[in-house]
């Protein structure tokens, strides 16, 4: 089993700023089989990223995917409010599709 | 539209049984894997298996093996996650979810199911 370990656990930001977030693999992702989720409290997870850097269908292009084998990186150009909650990683190339820990990105 | 829609709360006791559902709309169920998600209070999402409506073909992850059953019934286009004998810790929040393929990210999510297990 593929274990993903996300980090930071918690980062604190302002509207406006950068964010970038990482999620390791304890072994390669086959054909960069990676997601990326975002939760908000009381919501399902919603598909940002597949494919390690392809968006999902109407996701602003702030969010972005990137990395390849074991590393791998969301980035949020420019944070807005709605912008804050649980992200997920997530790999799907290796049989249980396993998601990593979370990231709660938290308003500073 | 796609829409998973999902069957609602469940409050049971210990050692009963439950089936809880999510039903398809929107696209052709037979074709699409759906997954199940379970979420624990306040932690993360874990992967607990997906069925492919078509041919029932089920893969469940090895956590979750002989601990529930996932089931489909491709007529009324719903999918099924069971317990025989639940468990003060099966409470949880229960998402199923669409994948476009075997070796795809899942796409649509539904509301998700809260089961709380209590004596």
């Amino acid at each position: 089993e593929i274990v993903l370990t996300q980090s930071p656990g918690t980062l604190s930001l302002s509207p406006g700023e950068r964010a970038t977030l990482s999620c390791r693999a304890s072994q390669s992702v086959s054909s960069k089989y990676l997601a990326w989720y975002q939760q908000k409290p009381g919501q399902a997870p919603r598909l940002l990223i597949y494919g390690a850097s392809s968006r999902a269908t109407g996701i602003p292009d702030r969010f972005s995917g990137s990395g390849s084998g074991t590393d791998f990186t969301l980035t949020i150009s420019r944070l807005e409010p709605e912008d804050f909650a649980v992200y997920y990683c997530q790999q799907y190339g290796s049989s249980p599709y396993t998601f990593g820990q979370g990231t709660k990105l938290e308003i500073k | 539209e796609v829409q998973l829609v999902q069957s609602g709360a469940e409050v049971k006791k210990p050692g009963e049984s439950l089936k809880i559902s999510c039903k398809g709309s929107g696209y052709s169920f037979t074709i699409y894997w759906i997954a199940w998600v379970r979420q624990m209070p306040g932690k993360g999402l874990e992967w607990m298996g997906m069925i492919y409506p078509g041919d029932s073909d089920t893969r469940y992850s090895p956590s979750f093996q002989g601990q529930v059953t996932i089931s489909a019934d491709k007529s009324i286009s719903t999918a099924y996650l069971q317990w025989s004998s639940l468990k003060a810790s099966d409470t949880a929040m229960y998402y199923c979810a669409r994948l476009p393929g075997t070796y795809q990210a899942p796409d649509y999510w539904g509301q998700g199911t809260l089961v709380t297990v209590s004596s």
